[in-house]
């Protein structure tokens, strides 16, 4: 099945800094790469999301990339405010073996802290 | 507003007991999950549901079974609760292929603690 790494765990930048999590992915096949934010006591939300055809795709201050040759994608967050701060979760979006269901193989996060 | 509700928030149970966490969701979408979170861990699916009757094992389904009779409430039940079951429970729908979001709505999440 689908294996999704995701680097770092944890990452402190200083406020205006940038930020960048990777993740990497094994099933070719995946075709969709979600990022969901999850702040402190709350439930996970998607915050930007690239298909299989696009190689970056961006929203004011964040973008993601995608290089499907390598299999890896990442988040890139540009002007990092404290509100930034959560744990960021990459996924993978893959078929279920023998169904034409798509299900998601998520990373194991990354808390991002941004100091004021 | 997608709005999807889980049953309890906070939850204490005894090891063997029988427990029931349900999910409902309020936008008429065919897929719902289950996932667990533990830290370092992120989210690991267990069961998912694309249609009313209809479920697939997930990453971890072992200990756990799901039941969805109807379209808007899937339920996830420990058979018999074991301590390695402490965590979170995360549940999630989103619409079926072809709609052109792939987009996964989470629950608030229920803190199940087995002593």
């Amino acid at each position: 099945g689908e294996n999704v790494e995701q680097h770092p765990s944890t990452l402190s930048v200083q406020e205006g800094d940038s930020a960048v999590i990777k993740c990497t992915y094994s099933d070719s096949a995946s075709n969709y790469f979600p990022w969901y934010k999850q702040e402190l006591g709350k439930r996970p939300q998607l915050i930007i999301d690239i298909r299989s055809n696009v190689g970056e795709k961006k929203d004011q201050r964040i973008a993601v990339t995608l290089n499907k040759t390598a299999k890896h994608f990442s988040l890139h967050i540009t002007e990092t405010q404290p509100e930034d701060s959560a744990v960021y979760f990459c996924a993978a979006r893959t078929y279920a073996g023998g169904t034409s269901y798509g299900k998601l193989t998520f990373g194991q996060g990354t808390i991002l802290t941004v100091h004021p | 507003d997608v709005k999807v509700t889980q049953s309890s928030r906070y939850l204490v149970k005894r090891t063997g007991e029988k427990v029931f966490l349900e999910c409902v969701q309020d936008m008429d979408h065919e897929n719902m999950f289950w996932y667990r979170q533990d830290p370092g861990l992120g989210l690991r699916l267990i069961y998912f549901s694309y249609d009313v009757k209809m479920k697939e094992k997930g990453d971890i389904p072992e200990g756990y079974s799901v039941s969805r009779e109807k379209k808007e409430r899937f339920s996830l039940i420990l058979e018999s609760a074991s301590t390695n079951q402490t965590s979170m429970y995360l549940c999630a729908s989103s619409s079926q292929i072809g709609s052109g979001t792939y987009e996964q709505y989470f629950g608030p999440g229920t803190r199940l603690t087995v002593t």
